[in-house]
Order: C-alpha cells, then sequence, then structure tokens
C-alpha cells in the first residue's frame, strides 16, 4: 500500500513555455502533499506544503506566481512551472500523507529540462 | 530549529564489512527521526523511523539504527554491506510545528565494492 505516482517521469520543454507535473496517491486519500525539488546528488529542498481545498503554503524564496501548485482533490495534487527557463532544470519528488504530521509516502520524481 | 546533520559526503564500505552512516541532529522536544534511500533518478524509499520506543530501531533490506539521545545521534548501520546498497542515504527530522515537513540532511553517497 501507500503508493504515490507521478507524471510524467520525464520531461523537456522550451523556455518559456509552461509545465505541468501530477502527483497522485493511488491507494489511500493524501490530505496533505509536499514538493520538493532536488539538485544533483544534493539534498531535497521543500518548496511548498499543500492541503487538499486550501492554498499551498510555500518555503521562504519559492516564486508562488512561478511554480503554481493545486490539491483539488484527496488523490491528486499538481505542480505547474510557468515560464519556464533553464534554471528550473531539475529533479521534482511530490510526497503525501493523510495528515501533515502523518508519515509521507515518495513519489518516483520527475526529471525536468528545459532547454 | 529542528535539523539533522550527515558529517560524511562519501562512505566506501567493501562487500561483506559492516556500513554505519553517520547522522546527527538538532530538536526542541521529540525527535521523529528517518532514514530514506535514493536510487539513480528515483525517489525516495523509505527505510526506518524513531517515533518512540526501542532506541534500536529495525528497518528494510536489513538495515537498523541506533537513537542515542545523549549524543543526538541516530546512526545508520548494517552488519553486512551489499553491492546493491550502493545508493544516496538521507536523515531526515519531522518538524510539527511547522506543519509536519521533513527536514532532510545533506545526504551521504554510499558505495560498497565487490
Amino acid at each position: 500500500g501507500a503508493v504515490v505516482s507521478q507524471h510524467p517521469s520525464r520531461v523537456i520543454c522550451k523556455s518559456g513555455t509552461s509545465v505541468k507535473i501530477e502527483c497522485r496517491s493511488l491507494d489511500f486519500q493524501a490530505t496533505t502533499m509536499f514538493w520538493y525539488r532536488q539538485f544533483p546528488k544534493k539534498s531535497l529542498m521543500l518548496m511548498a506544503t499543500s492541503n487538499e481545498g486550501s492554498k499551498a503554503t510555500y518555503e521562504q524564496g519559492v516564486e508562488k506566481d512561478k511554480f503554481l501548485i493545486n490539491h483539488a482533490s484527496l488523490t491528486l495534487s499538481t505542480l505547474t512551472v510557468t515560464s519556464a527557463h533553464p534554471e528550473d532544470s531539475s529533479f521534482y519528488i511530490c510526497s503525501a500523507s493523510t495528515g501533515p504530521t502523518y508519515e509521507q509516502y515518495f513519489g518516483p520524481g520527475t526529471r525536468l529540462t528545459v532547454t | 530549529a529542528q535539523s539533522v546533520a550527515q558529517p560524511e559526503d562519501q562512505v566506501n564500505v567493501a562487500e561483506g564489512n559492516p556500513l554505519t552512516v553517520k547522522c546527527t541532529y538538532s530538536v526542541s522536544g521529540n525527535p521523529y527521526l528517518f532514514w530514506y534511500v535514493q536510487y539513480p533518478n528515483r525517489g525516495l524509499q523509505f527505510l526506518l523511523k524513531y517515533i518512540t520506543g526501542d532506541n534500536l530501531v529495525k528497518g528494510s533490506y536489513g538495515f537498523e539504527a541506533e537513537f542515542n539521545k545523549s549524543q543526538t545521534s541516530f546512526h545508520l548501520k548494517k552488519p553486512s554491506a551489499l553491492v546493491s546498497d550502493s545508493a544516496l542515504y538521507f536523515c531526515a527530522v519531522r518538524d510539527d510545528n511547522q506543519g509536519g515537513k521533513l527536514i532532510f540532511g545533506q545526504g551521504t553517497e554510499l558505495s560498497v565494492k565487490p
């Protein structure tokens, strides 16, 4: 149980375009989802926390207008990178939990490359 | 603020030897500590956690970790390393005062050679 999927696993987009990444909890209802960004061989940096039906809480330094997060249902959260630039290229990982202080289950990650 | 530190960027071990990946923590209140493993281009896989109870925690794939309150450490161990254990390991602490977010250490790359 407790499976989280991400789609797509890899995406290449052109500079200036937007790209959407989906995070789904397949066998449980995820009240809370977290979005992380990871640079090569580096630690995970929390970008934002989203609770179903409410606005996401962004970490300091993360542009909310650039990284749009929607958590419209208990099984789906989306991260949209708007007007992507090469510096947005990274590995994006989501996690899901049944509540903010409950165990997080991680998705397999999405590799974004902006050309 | 809660934090964890992994003092070693890389650990090299010969197959069959015991391995230790170090983690120290700094928390206010009770520590909720986790170890995760990450293989290349993959998400994080949960290994084990300490919430309360026995100081020696047993986890997946033969890994275990010892919670040491006096030394504020939570080192990951395995008695006999496998080549397939080679991966990136992360220690994390959960901050329940900040919405349950996980704060990760810098990561330690474990290399197990035959």
